[in-house]
């Protein structure tokens, strides 16, 4: 399997609920990313980890719990989410601090808060 | 402030009808310029990288091309299968980590 996989494609989940995302890149990267997209808003950068240590943090709500145990997979931990939370989750990866720093994007997660 | 503006915000086409998206950017020193295509409901598919100005880059229909100050997606004789949003998005160099991303260009090309 190549590319970027994120599973699952679409997740209803309620306020109290805990859940978890996850993305796996076969692509060799060392960065992976998090983003969020909402309707008519450009893409929002969530987390950043490189060399699977965070480097960036976006002032995110800590209802959304980042984890990357390995320079291949990253997770997205959700609890006690809004409906206001409901959107496209993006996992994308690339190769920090290669010439062809280009990232690569996974089909996303669909999440709807209820 | 690093920033990415996207225009027209939509754009509809007939079928052969050739037009222009329009990239303009604001970063301290240009890493890289990215554009992607995204489907309904699906990721952003990467399309080209542009490093300095004057650099021209084709696929198929597609041209981009970039200055100092913004980047064109020409989009030549265009098909209905070429309906999607076209994402521009910046690379800066002090950090590596960050695309800053515009809003997008809703492209609707009629049969």
């Amino acid at each position: 399997e190549t590319g970027v996989t994120q599973t699952p494609r679409h997740l209803v989940m309620g306020m109290t609920n805990k859940k978890s995302l996850k993305c796996e890149q076969h692509l060799g990267h060392n960065a992976m990313y998090w983003y969020k997209q909402s309707a008519k808003k450009p893409l929002e950068l969530m987390f950043v980890y490189s060399l699977e240590e965070r480097v960036e943090n976006n002032s995110v709500p800590s209802r959304f719990s980042p984890e990357c145990p390995n320079s291949s997979h990253l997770f997205l931990h959700l609890h006690t989410l809004q409906p206001e939370d409901s959107a496209l989750y993006l996992c994308a990866s690339s190769h920090a601090g290669q010439m062809n720093t280009e990232a690569f994007f996974g089909q996303g997660t669909r999440l709807t808060v209820v | 402030e690093d920033q990415v503006t996207q225009s027209p915000e939509a754009l509809r086409l007939q079928e052969g009808e050739s037009s222009s998206l329009n990239c303009s950017y604001t970063v301290s020193g240009l890493r890289g310029l990215f554009w992607y295509r995204q489907d309904p409901g699906k990721g952003p598919e990467f399309l080209f990288t542009l490093y300095s100005a004057g650099e021209e880059k084709e696929k198929e229909r597609l041209k981009a091309t970039l200055t100092k100050k913004e980047s064109f997606l020409h989009i030549t004789a265009p098909k209905p299968e070429d309906s999607a949003t076209y994402l521009c998005a910046v690379q800066a160099v002090y950090n590596f980590n960050k695309f800053y991303f515009g809003s997008g260009t809703k492209l609707n090309v009629k049969p």
